[in-house]
């Protein structure tokens, strides 16, 4: 069975900084997923990523598969940023389903 | 997000009393999930189903039953429900090969 890290467990950043969010797991995987949780409680899936380098605006994920290991950053960040982000992967390798385990999150904090 | 709506959003009960709740898509996807969401853990599989009529446990399903009757509805059910179920339960759907969309959560408070 998979298994998830992420660090840091909690970050606060000032308006404008770069951010980085690591996540490493266990067992070899088809595709790695970033969420974020909204404050309010609401989840929205960022990104969906089997290798290299994904970009959506300010945000950029980016895995190594041979290490095991992906990263989110945020560049510019503002305090809308502020939110849970959670790692999530395949529970199993070649899991079935697409069922996931979730990482316990990092929660980020954007001061203006 | 993906036409996903759990109902109810917030409920109080007491101990040893069945709960039900609901999620009903519009997306018409095959794969919906219940988790639950508790301080100190992340996102916990409790059952999904991968069709109508087809379900399976996932990682924390003790003192929980599913039922999937209809594509767009998944019901999750406490028989007899004790205080280590206060939850946030989340329920998600998806396509094959695409991320899980997220309903808006469910707090029960089990008292």
């Amino acid at each position: 069975k998979n298994e998830v890290e992420q660090s840091p467990q909690n970050l606060t950043a000032q308006e404008g900084e770069f951010i980085t969010i690591n996540c490493s797991y266990s067992v070899g995987i088809s595709a790695l997923h970033w969420l974020q949780q909204h404050p309010g409680g609401g989840i929205v899936s960022l990104f969906m990523l089997s290798s290299g380098k994904k970009k959506h605006g300010r945000l950029i994920a980016t895995i190594n598969i041979q290490e095991k290991h992906s990263s989110l950053h945020i560049t510019a960040s503002h305090p809308r940023d502020s939110a849970v982000y959670i790692c999530a992967v395949p529970m199993n390798y070649g899991g079935s389903q697409g069922n996931l385990i979730f990482g316990k999150g990092t929660k980020l904090s954007v001061k203006p | 997000d993906a036409g996903i709506t759990q109902s109810p959003r917030h409920k109080v009960t007491e101990t040893g009393t069945p709960v039900t709740l609901r999620c009903h898509q519009t997306e018409n996807h095959r794969y919906m999930y219940w988790y639950r969401q508790d301080p100190g853990h992340g996102l916990r599989l409790i059952h999904y189903s991968y069709g109508v009529k087809d379900t399976d446990k996932g990682e924390v399903s003790d003192g929980y039953s599913v039922s999937r009757s209809k594509t767009e509805d998944f019901l999750l059910t406490l028989e007899s429900a004790t205080s280590s179920q206060t939850s946030v339960y989340f329920c998600a759907t998806r396509e094959q090969g695409l991320p899980q969309h997220f309903g808006d959560g469910t707090r029960l408070s089990i008292l």
